[in-house]
This record gives C-alpha cells, structure tokens and sequence, in this order.
C-alpha cells in the first residue's frame, strides 16, 4: 500500500469548513483514496473514498488533485462531535481485506 | 451505535489465564477483522477471515487464535499473554462483493494484561 502523510494535529471553529489534507505522492494508477475517523472510544468510522473524480456524501466532501499526489477532505460545518482522530489511506479498489492505517490527524473542534 | 457488537468491553486477565473476545454482527457479511490498537496508535490489523475462512494472519503470535464459528461470529482466543498485549482489540465486518466495501467497526474490548 502507498504511505501517505499527514499532519499530527489541527483545530477548527465550530460551523466552520474542516479542511484535512494528506499527500500521497506514490499513489498507483490502480489506488484509491480512503478515509476513516476515529472518535474517542469508539472504533474506526468510514467516511468516503475517491479515485480521481470528487466526491460527496452525507458526511463529507473529497477532493483530490488532477495528478492525485494529494487529497483534501473537507467536513462543511464542524460540529463538537466531529473531534476525533482522521486517517487517510490509499489501496486498490478491490478485495476486503487488508487496511493499513497511518498515523492519521487529530482534529479538535474548538466552540 | 454500533452494528458490530464486542465483548466484553473490558477485560483484566493474568497471563496464566485463558479467556475469548467476542464479536457478533448481523449485517450479512462475509468478511470479519481482528484489529489491535495500542494507546495513541493507529489500528493494525491481525487476521482476516473471508466466508468463513481465515485468508490473513499478520504473522500474529499463537498465543492468540481467532475462530470464525460462523457467518455472524467471531472470536479470538487469548492464552499466555504478555504484558505487552494489553490494548484495545477491534473487530470489523464488511460485505461481499465487487468493488471497495466499507469495514464497519465495533468498539472494541480494552484488554489489560497483569
């Protein structure tokens, strides 16, 4: 699986647009972009997930760049609850099987 | 909540002991994960098991031996710990099927060795 990198940590109002980055220069033809939180306690959440096109769900919005090299997920209005731990993960589109988490970033939602 | 359910939530055991975690889904799915996370880190993953069948084992150490009992259980098997096993253990599930299935998640057990 193609590493990716990501910051340690960032903050943001709440009601404002979170704006988490990853880069993953090394992402192959055949990978996807993938995230998950994890909110205190509690187990790895997905979010979306994207090849090259933008996506958009009930959770979030993802963008990632014409060379793919980096993404950004945007959560459009913070909310307290949205405070937890982001990873960003990069693997084929196929099988069910392995899931290698990075470091990932924590997000605080600042009131 | 949760759609994949573990048990216990917590669990103190001495490394002489035996006991099982538990992890239950009904869901439909075909695919389940052992995951171990240790404090401030990223989960890793342990075994998966696919129809049934175990299809990944992360060179995991024999002290711990997961079962697949069926298509809505999962258990892993714990015998002659070591301190250093204490973590939170995570299971997952995810559906069958082409294409990328999102793994769902239950809470984990906290596990502490003594």
């Amino acid at each position: 699986d193609a590493k990716t990198t990501q910051p340690t940590s960032m903050d943001c109002a709440e009601g404002r647009a979170a704006n988490l980055p990853c880069n993953h220069s090394t992402i192959s033809g055949n990978e996807y972009v993938y995230w998950y939180r994890q909110i205190h306690s509690q187990g790895p959440q997905y979010i979306i997930h994207g090849l090259k096109n933008n996506e958009t769900n009930e959770m979030a919005s993802l963008i990632i760049t014409e060379d793919r090299k980096s993404s950004t997920l945007i959560l459009p209005h913070a909310t307290l609850r949205d405070t937890a731990v982001y990873y960003c993960i990069v693997r084929p589109n196929f099988g069910n099987e392995k899931l290698t988490f990075g470091t990932g970033t924590r997000l605080t939602i600042i009131p | 909540d949760t759609e994949v359910t573990q048990t216990p939530k917590h669990l103190v055991m001495g490394m002489t002991n035996k006991k099982s975690l538990k992890c239950e889904q009904h869901m439909g799915h075909r695919a389940m994960y052992w995951y171990k996370q240790k404090a401030k880190k990223p989960p890793e993953l342990m075994f998966v098991y696919s129809y049934e069948k175990l299809s990944i084992n992360e060179s995991v150490p024999s002290r711990f031996s997961p079962e697949c009992p069926n298509s809505s259980l999962l258990n892993l098997h714990l015998h002659a710990l070591q301190p250093e096993d204490s973590a939170l253990y995570l299971c997952a599930s995810s559906a069958p099927g082409q294409g990328y299935q999102p793994q769902h998640f239950g809470d984990g057990t906290r596990l502490s060795i003594l």
